[in-house]
């Protein structure tokens, strides 16, 4: 374990649903990181937060809402989306944002999202 | 664009081996590279990183070389185990100004530890 939850593992939603995914981290970090990692494909970043606050907002749609309440939890709420999203949905932690040497990003271990 | 790829995507090695797997960067302005290593069913697990004023630095049968000359970077692991076997990710980044935590990571490399 590496101190960051993601929940839930896997998730099969239709295109007019709504959900959210959740991530947790018990590490007093002050950065997290939603990425999507799709087959084939590198790792892309969606969204960056330090200290609650959005500071990177990599050309994600709109469907794709994020939500940092405290600097222990972070959500992605999803509504409308399309087959082409069906992803592993990766959050990750750091001390602070990457800045250097030893600040490395703690990941966890994903939400599988299938949309169909 | 710029991006940061890989030579080989699969890599087959006997425990006991050591293993060496390559990335190739674009950027020429990228000062910050890392190696992460994902196994099946898990999140990418950080290994090692390395700075653009360094050109190899070491860890727990690791060791990380970076030739900026040709804008290559190395992960070499030493005495292969099984539980090796994972995809290996490099990601490069650029300290400071505006790309803090904007890791650009490569495709992946398969790393198969064979007993």
């Amino acid at each position: 374990e590496t101190g960051v939850t993601q929940t839930p593992r896997h998730l099969v939603m239709g295109m007019t649903n709504k959900k959210s995914l959740k991530c947790e981290q018990h590490l007093g970090h002050n950065a997290m990181y939603w990425y999507k990692q799709s087959a084939k494909k590198p790792l892309e970043l969606m969204f960056v937060y330090s200290l609650e606050e959005r500071v990177e907002n990599n050309s994600v749609p709109s469907r794709f809402s994020p939500e940092c309440p405290n600097s222990s939890h972070l959500f992605l709420h999803l509504h409308t989306l399309q087959p082409e999203d069906s992803a592993l949905y990766l959050c990750a932690s750091s001390q602070t944002i990457l800045q250097g040497l030893d600040t490395e990003a703690f990941f966890g271990q994903g939400t599988r999202l299938t949309v169909v | 664009g710029e991006s940061v790829g890989l030579h080989l995507p699969t890599l087959s090695v006997q425990e006991g081996d050591n293993s060496i797997i390559n990335c190739a960067y674009s950027n020429s302005a990228s000062d910050y590279f890392i190696w992460y290593k994902q196994e099946s069913g898990k999140g990418p697990q950080f290994i090692i990183d390395i700075r653009s004023n360094m050109d190899k630095r070491q860890g727990q049968r690791v060791t990380v070389l970076l030739n900026k000359t040709v804008k290559h970077l190395s992960l070499q692991i030493a005495a292969t185990q099984p539980g090796d076997s994972a995809v290996y990710f490099c990601a490069e980044n650029i300290l400071g100004g505006t790309s803090y935590g904007k890791l650009t990571f490569g495709q992946g490399t398969i790393l198969t530890v064979h007993p």
